[in-house]
C-alpha cells in the first residue's frame, strides 16, 4: 500500500523567512503533484514533477523531485501572507486501467506579519 | 477550455436520508473521473473512480455508491446517510493516465 507522508503538518512562518515542506512516499513513482487548498475551498494544481531531478518554480514556490530517495520538497522563499494555505503533495500510480493519486496528509502553512 | 461543476454547493441532511451529489465536466470527452471525501481538517480520501460510462471502481467499502450514466457526468449516492458521512466532497477529472488532475468546487455535506 502506498503511503505518502508530509512534514511538518503545521508550519507557522514569519513573513520574509524561508522554509521547506517535505513529502516522502513509499512506492516507486515518477510523477508527483503539489496542490494548494485555501480554507473552505477546493484544490488548485501548483506543480507537476515528471521525472527524477525535476524542478519547477512559480513565484516564491519551488518544487523538486528525487525519485531515488522517494522525496519531494516544496521550498518557500521570503514568505508572504498570501501563501497561507494548506499544501498537499500527491503521488501518481497507474493501476493498469487508470492513474490514481494518493495524497499526503497536508501541511497547513500560516504566514504571520 | 474545460470546466468542472458540482452541485449542490452545500447540503444539510438528516441521518437516514438519501443523498445524490452530481458532478459534470465540460469541454472534454471520456475523462477519468474521481470522487474524494475530505473530513474537517483532514486529507483526501479517494472513494470512487471511473474511466468510462458505466464503469466504477470503489476504493473504500461503505454506504456510498457512484454511477456514471453519461460520459461527463458522475454521481455519488447513498440510500441512508450516517453522521460519519459529513465532509467536503470533491469531484475531479483528468484527461487520461498521467495527466494533471483538476478538482471541482466541492460540496459541503453536513449530516445531523
Amino acid at each position: 500500500e502506498l503511503k505518502v507522508e508530509q512534514n511538518p503538518l503545521f508550519l507557522s512562518m514569519q513573513e520574509g523567512k524561508n522554509y521547506t515542506i517535505y513529502c516522502n512516499y513509499s512506492t516507486t513513482s515518477d510523477r508527483l503533484y503539489w496542490y494548494r487548498q485555501d480554507p473552505g475551498k477546493s484544490l488548485e494544481s501548483l506543480f507537476v514533477l515528471l521525472s527524477n531531478g525535476a524542478v519547477k518554480q512559480e513565484g516564491r514556490l519551488m518544487a523538486s523531485l528525487d525519485t531515488k530517495a522517494r522525496l519531494s520538497t516544496l521550498h518557500i522563499t521570503a514568505a508572504v501572507h498570501d501563501l497561507s494555505a494548506t499544501y498537499f503533495c500527491a503521488v501518481d500510480l497507474y493501476t493498469g486501467t487508470a492513474s490514481k493519486l494518493t495524497f499526503g496528509t497536508g501541511t497547513r502553512l500560516q504566514v504571520t506579519l | 477550455s474545460q470546466t468542472i461543476h458540482q452541485w449542490p454547493a452545500t447540503l444539510v441532511q438528516p441521518v437516514g436520508s438519501p443523498l445524490s451529489l452530481e458532478c459534470t465536466v465540460e469541454g472534454t470527452s471520456n475523462p477519468n473521473l474521481y470522487w474524494y471525501r475530505q473530513a474537517a481538517g483532514r486529507g483526501l480520501q479517494l472513494l470512487f473512480y471511473s474511466v468510462g460510462i458505466g464503469q466504477i471502481s470503489s476504493e473504500v467499502p461503505q454506504n456510498l455508491s457512484a454511477s456514471r450514466p453519461q460520459d461527463r457526468q458522475f454521481i455519488l449516492s447513498s440510500k441512508k446517510l450516517l453522521l460519519s458521512d459529513s465532509g467536503f466532497y470533491l469531484c475531479a477529472w483528468r484527461g487520461g493516465p498521467w495527466e494533471t488532475q483538476y478538482f471541482g468546487p466541492g460540496t459541503r455535506l453536513l449530516v445531523l
